[in-house]
């Protein structure tokens, strides 16, 4: 069946660049997605990405794509303590309208 | 333009009781899907509603059913509850469209808690 896999934790300090890094298991997967999620708030969309792209980029965030080796990462640039937040990777063989499998979320901690 | 709203924020059931979760569309959206997120894990998708049917579903009890009501708005039931029911769950809305920006939009979640 389809599996999304990531890191649990990842810690780094302001200023510097994250990256989470995910894998997943469905070749068909058409679109990939990064979700943020704050403490006791649902989630909130941060960028997407279609399976025929390698990259894109959207201000501090890029997002690379490998679909040889069906991994995706999200690389945050000049990290912010308003970064802290679990991180979801999710895919899902077409969009909008069918369900989106996640990943179990990475925990980023920003140090001051 | 409200986003997707759900209600209660918070619940508290105990075991065997029935809970009804609510939730309103972003404005626009007629797709309404529902999602569990346990304590540590990532959403779980429970279904989906469309023209006020179910259309997909995911791997969850028949407990768990739904409503959705011709102005997209949509509940969520779960019957005779379980302590592993307590979760926050989180309703999503989407409408069809031919990119990947009709992506779902999640409401901030309503937290069950069983005991």
């Amino acid at each position: 069946g389809e599996d999304v896999e990531q890191s649990l934790f990842l810690s780094v300090r302001e200023g510097d660049s994250s990256v989470i890094n995910c894998t997943y298991t469905d070749s068909s997967s058409t679109y990939l997605y990064w979700y943020k999620q704050e403490p006791g708030a649902g989630l909130q969309l941060l960028t997407y990405i279609f399976s025929n792209m390698d990259m894109k980029q959207d201000q501090r965030l890029t997002v690379l794509l490998n679909k040889k080796d069906k991994h995706l990462s999200l690389r945050i640039a000049d990290t912010q303590t308003g970064d802290s937040a679990i991180y979801f990777c999710a895919e899902t063989p077409n969009s909008g309208n069918t369900p989106l499998v996640f990943g179990k979320g990475t925990r980023l901690s920003v140090i001051a | 333009d409200a986003g997707v709203t759900q209600s209660p924020t918070h619940l508290i059931k105990t075991r065997g009781q029935q809970v009804t979760l609510r939730c309103s569309p972003k404005s626009g959206h007629d797709t309404v899907s529902w999602y569990q997120q346990a304590l540590g894990q990532g959403p779980q998708f429970i279904f989906q509603y469309y023209e006020e049917e179910e259309r997909q579903r995911g791997n969850f009890p028949d407990r768990f059913s739904g409503h959705q009501f011709p102005n997209y708005s949509s509940e969520l039931n779960v019957n005779a509850l379980l302590l592993g029911d307590s979760a926050l769950y989180l309703c999503a809305s989407s409408s069809p469209g031919t990119g990947g920006e009709d992506e779902q939009y999640f409401g901030p979640g309503t937290r069950l808690t069983v005991t």
